[in-house]
């Protein structure tokens, strides 16, 4: 069975840092990988999707990288502001079904 | 712009009481899910529904029910709220046809049920 675990659960770091957060899955055989943020008490938005066949996506800040040999895919947020605070979480969707296993999230503060 | 929006944002309601959660999305999408959000637990997903009047179960469908009358719009059920039922639900929708079955999310409705 899918299993999808995001550590840290919380990340406190100063405002300009570079950080990564992490996201690991423990079958290989994923369609999609797919980075979300959520802000408090609201719905997700979508950051960034990666196909099982890429090694990674960008978009502005955002780098996400997939490894599925070994399980992992880490999101990199360059020079961090405060208003990158939020959720973030990963998903993985298996194959040509409609479902998506859902890692529980890293909480992230960015201090000013 | 992508556009999935849910009745309400808030909701209290009294045990045994039937709740509606409504939820319409205007790309044209087939996929529309269900999901209730706990903390330490993540999504799990209720159910999901790839075409009008077609449902599937999720992880978690006990206590639940949904319509699909309409494309656009996906009704989730309590028949009977229960405390246990207090939390985030989530809606969301994707394309079914080739390509990323990105999935696009409302901003959820926060149920209480005292």
């Amino acid at each position: 069975k899918q299993e999808v675990t995001q550590i840290p659960a919380a990340l406190s770091v100063p405002e300009g840092e570079n950080l990564v957060l992490n996201c690991s899955f423990t079958d290989s055989a994923i369609y999609n990988l797919q980075w979300f943020r959520q802000d408090p008490g609201k719905g997700l938005t979508s950051l960034l999707l990666i196909q099982s066949s890429q090694r990674e996506q960008t978009s502005g800040r955002l780098n996400a990288s997939l490894d599925k040999s070994s399980g992992r895919s880490t999101l990199y947020i360059a020079a961090s502001q405060p208003g990158d605070s939020a959720t973030y979480l990963c998903a993985v969707r298996l194959g040509s079904n409609y479902q998506l296993i859902w890692g529980a999230g890293t909480k992230l503060i960015i201090k000013p | 712009d992508v556009k999935v929006t849910q009745s309400s944002r808030y909701l209290v309601k009294r045990t045994g009481e039937k709740v509606f959660l409504e939820c319409v999305q205007d790309m044209d999408h087939e996929n529309m899910f269900w999901y209730r959000q706990d903390p330490g637990l993540g999504l799990r997903l209720i159910y999901f529904s790839y075409d009008v009047k077609m449902k599937e179960k999720g992880d978690i469908p006990e206590g639940y029910s949904v319509s699909r009358e309409k494309k656009e719009r996906f009704s989730l059920i309590l028949e009977s709220a229960s405390t246990n039922q207090t939390s985030m639900y989530l809606c969301a929708s994707s394309s079914l046809g080739v390509g990323d079955y990105e999935q696009y999310f409302g901003p959820g409705t926060r149920l209480t049920v005292t």
